[in-house]
């Protein structure tokens, strides 16, 4: 199975700081990668596929780039809605695989 | 709006058996794949089964394999997870999703249900 980790595993920030998560896989998974946002209590949103495509209602300040094993999610400028935890998810080859996780918390 | 309303989580022991269901409305369910995604407590994500549109094309988590089964039934618009010989470690909130598209069939997850929690203890 593709393993993904993620980098931090969890940080601390203040709303308008520029946040970067990573995603690095076990082999190359071309552009074959998903970024979700998961807050307490509510189910997991996807927020970006394919790498950079952004979902539809998806603020811009989001943003996703890399390819083949190297992955980043950028935050451009971090919202009070914007603290809850963020998962990568490989879609190149089954069995799916998701990171550990990224909790981002208010300093 | 797309709704998927899972039902059938509760406390169950050791080695038993628990059915989730997932009731999906406001799309036409019998055109995408589907999937169970589960979470355990204060842990991540973990991807557990995907079953094609017309339920002939499986896979399973190797965690779950052989213990674990999911189907579908199109003309009620309902997905399921028949759990076997259930162990403390499947203790999670189990989420059904959907695909994001039609086609191409792309295992994005981008409708989630809110979950059904299943607790194995004795």
């Amino acid at each position: 199975a593709i393993q993904l980790t993620q980098s931090p595993s969890s940080l601390s920030t203040s709303v308008g700081d520029r946040v970067t998560i990573a995603c690095r896989a076990s082999q190359d998974i071309s552009s074959a990668l998903a970024w979700y946002q998961e807050r307490p209590g509510e189910a997991p949103k996807l927020l970006i596929y394919d790498v950079s495509s952004l979902e539809s209602g998806v603020p811009s300040r989001f943003s996703g780039s890399g390819s083949g094993t190297d992955f980043t999610l950028t935050i451009s400028s971090l919202q009070p809605e914007d603290f809850a935890t963020y998962y990568c998810q490989q879609f190149d080859s089954y069995p799916l695989t998701f990171g550990g996780g990224t909790k981002v918390e208010i300093k | 709006q797309v709704q998927l309303v899972e039902s059938g989580g509760g406390v169950v022991q050791p080695g038993r058996s628990l059915r989730l269901s997932c009731a999906a409305s406001k799309f036409t369910f019998s055109s995408y794949s589907m999937h169970w995604v589960r979470q355990a407590p204060g842990k991540g994500l973990e991807w557990v089964a995907v079953i094609s549109s017309d339920g002939i094309t499986k896979h399973h988590a190797d965690s779950v394999k052989g213990r674990f089964t999911i189907s579908r039934d199109n003309s009620k618009n309902t997905l399921f997870l028949q759990m076997n010989s259930l162990r403390s470690d499947d203790t999670a909130v189990y989420f059904c999703a959907r695909d994001r598209t039609l086609i191409p069939v792309v295992p994005i997850f981008q409708h989630w249900g809110q979950g059904t929690l299943v607790t194995v203890s004795s």
